[in-house]
C-alpha cells in the first residue's frame, strides 16, 4: 500500500464548477501538505501549502487538512478550462530531510 | 516561471550509457532536491542536497550518483542506463533545508533505447 493514495481521474467537471480533490495518506508523521499543478509535459508548480490541520483559502483554492483522519483536500471553485491539469498532492514530515512524498495525482479536465 | 532552470531539455541515449542532468537553483536557494516521474511509479524522491552537501536520500539507485557545485548549481549523474530509467527528471530547489515549499523546474526529458 502506498503512503499517500490519490485518485488517478479523470474528473471532468463543466466550466463554473466546483472540483474537489482529495488524498489520504498513512504516516502520521506527516505535518506539512502541498497541493501542485501539473501541466502535460511540464514541472509542477506549487498552489497551496499548509502545515498541520486546518483550512487556508488563496483566491478560488482551498485547502483543508484533517490529520485525526488523514485526509486533505483541495477544491477549485468556478474551475475554469485552463485549470484542466494533473493535481498532486505532496507531504513531508518535516524535519527528516524535508522530502516530499507525492500522491499519484488527480488529472481534472474542465469543459466549457 | 519558477526560476529554476534545468539543461537539457531532452536526452536520447542507448543501453549502458551515462549522462549528466544539470539544474541551476532559484537565485538565493541553497537547497537542490532531484526527482524521478515516470509513469508506473509516479513523482519519486531521488535526493537531496543543501550548500554543497547531501541532506538526505531517497529511491535513488546505485547507478546514480549527484553533486552540488560551490555556485550551487547541481548535477545528476546517471550511468550504466538501463531502459526502465526512461523518465522525466526533475530538479527543485529551496531557501532552506527545513524550508516546506520547494519550486520545480521544467525537467529533462531522458529516453533511454
Amino acid at each position: 500500500q502506498k503512503e499517500v493514495e490519490q485518485d488517478p481521474g479523470p474528473l471532468s467537471v463543466p466550466e463554473g464548477a466546483i472540483v474537489s480533490l482529495n488524498c489520504t495518506y498513512s504516516n502520521s508523521a506527516f505535518q506539512y501538505f502541498m497541493w501542485y499543478r501539473q501541466y502535460s509535459r511540464k514541472g509542477p508548480e506549487l498552489l497551496m501549502y499548509t502545515y498541520s490541520s486546518g483550512n487556508k483559502e488563496d483566491g478560488r483554492f482551498t485547502a483543508q487538512v484533517d490529520k485525526s483522519s488523514k485526509y486533505i483536500s483541495l477544491f477549485i471553485r468556478d474551475s475554469q478550462p485552463s485549470d484542466s491539469a494533473t493535481y498532486l498532492c505532496a507531504m513531508s514530515a518535516g524535519a527528516a530531510g524535508n522530502k516530499l512524498t507525492f500522491g499519484g495525482g488527480t488529472r481534472v479536465l474542465v469543459k466549457p | 516561471d519558477s526560476g529554476v532552470t534545468q539543461t537539457p531539455k531532452h536526452l536520447i541515449t542507448a543501453t549502458g550509457q551515462r549522462v549528466t542532468l544539470r539544474c541551476s537553483p532559484r537565485s538565493g536557494d541553497l537547497s537542490v532536491y532531484w526527482y524521478q516521474q515516470s509513469l508506473d511509479q509516479g513523482l519519486q524522491f531521488l535526493i537531496q542536497y543543501y550548500n554543497g552537501e547531501e541532506r538526505a536520500k531517497g529511491n535513488i539507485l546505485e547507478r546514480f550518483s549527484a553533486q552540488q557545485f560551490p555556485d550551487l548549481h547541481s548535477e545528476l549523474n546517471l550511468s550504466s542506463l538501463e531502459l526502465g530509467d526512461s523518465a522525466l527528471y526533475f530538479c527543485a530547489s529551496s531557501v532552506r533545508p527545513l524550508h516546506e515549499t520547494q519550486y520545480f523546474g521544467p525537467g529533462t526529458r531522458l529516453l533511454v533505447l
